[in-house]
């Protein structure tokens, strides 16, 4: 399977724990992005990566997210002290590169529920 | 920062009927305006795009059409099947700059009765 790949697909949490997700995007694409998406809703961004750099954080990423694309291949979202508020689905898009090129490839997602 | 429309929230129709859904944008300076459909439980799925310099974009039995001095764009499904029961976003991008983020409207729900 060439597509997107999000893991785990779900979990449970108890309030005040930390979590972490992982994306895998497709390969060579050299742009990740990743969104929160609650019931009802369409997706909203969160932040984006170019490569390794982190060029953009929505304000939605408190302090308490953080994201890392350390060899600028897969990438990680910790939830750092979850909130019942972060229960949503996060899910993780991949993009090639090239200018003007902003097809974005999303995965399965994560669905996270904290208890 | 960029703020999409989307309406019908929900809609139903026969198989075989049509179906269209429209969004408005805010930013003039968006160019880029994909489709996503959403099955339960799966990711959004990009089903067609269009970017500004096309007015419509046909593909098999979706199109979307763009208006961009009204700042408003549509999805136009034909001969719906019950397999296009989903939920719709459209959203809107720069895809010119280097950032690239999607501003996604609210979402349709369609479902589509045999």
């Amino acid at each position: 399977d060439t597509g997107v790949s999000q893991n785990p697909r779900h979990k449970i949490t108890k309030r005040g724990q930390n979590v972490t997700f992982r994306c895998d995007p497709i390969s060579e694409h050299n742009r990740l992005y990743w969104y929160r998406q609650t019931l009802g809703q369409g997706p909203e961004f969160l932040t984006y990566f170019q490569n390794e750099a982190q060029l953009e954080k929505s304000r939605l990423l408190s302090d308490r997210f953080s994201a890392e694309r350390p060899k600028g291949s897969f990438s990680t979202l910790e939830i750092q002290r979850t909130e019942q508020g972060d229960s949503a689905m996060y899910l993780c898009a991949s993009s090639p590169p090239g200018t003007g090129n902003n097809e974005q490839f999303f995965g399965p997602g994560t669905r996270l529920t904290v208890l | 920062g960029e703020n999409v429309e989307q309406h019908p929230s929900t809609l139903s129709v026969q198989e075989g009927d049509s179906a269209v859904i429209k969004c408005t944008y805010s930013d003039s300076a968006s160019n880029y305006f994909p489709w996503y459909k959403q099955e339960l439980g799966k990711g959004p799925q990009l089903i067609i795009d269009i970017r500004s310099n096309v007015g419509e974009k046909k593909d098999q039995r979706i199109a979307v059409t763009l208006n961009k001095t009204a700042k408003h764009f549509s999805l136009h499904i034909t001969e719906t099947q019950p397999e296009d029961s989903a939920v719709y976003f459209c959203a809107a991008s720069d895809r010119g700059s280097t950032l690239g983020r999607l501003y996604f409207g609210r979402g349709t729900q369609l479902t589509v009765w045999p």
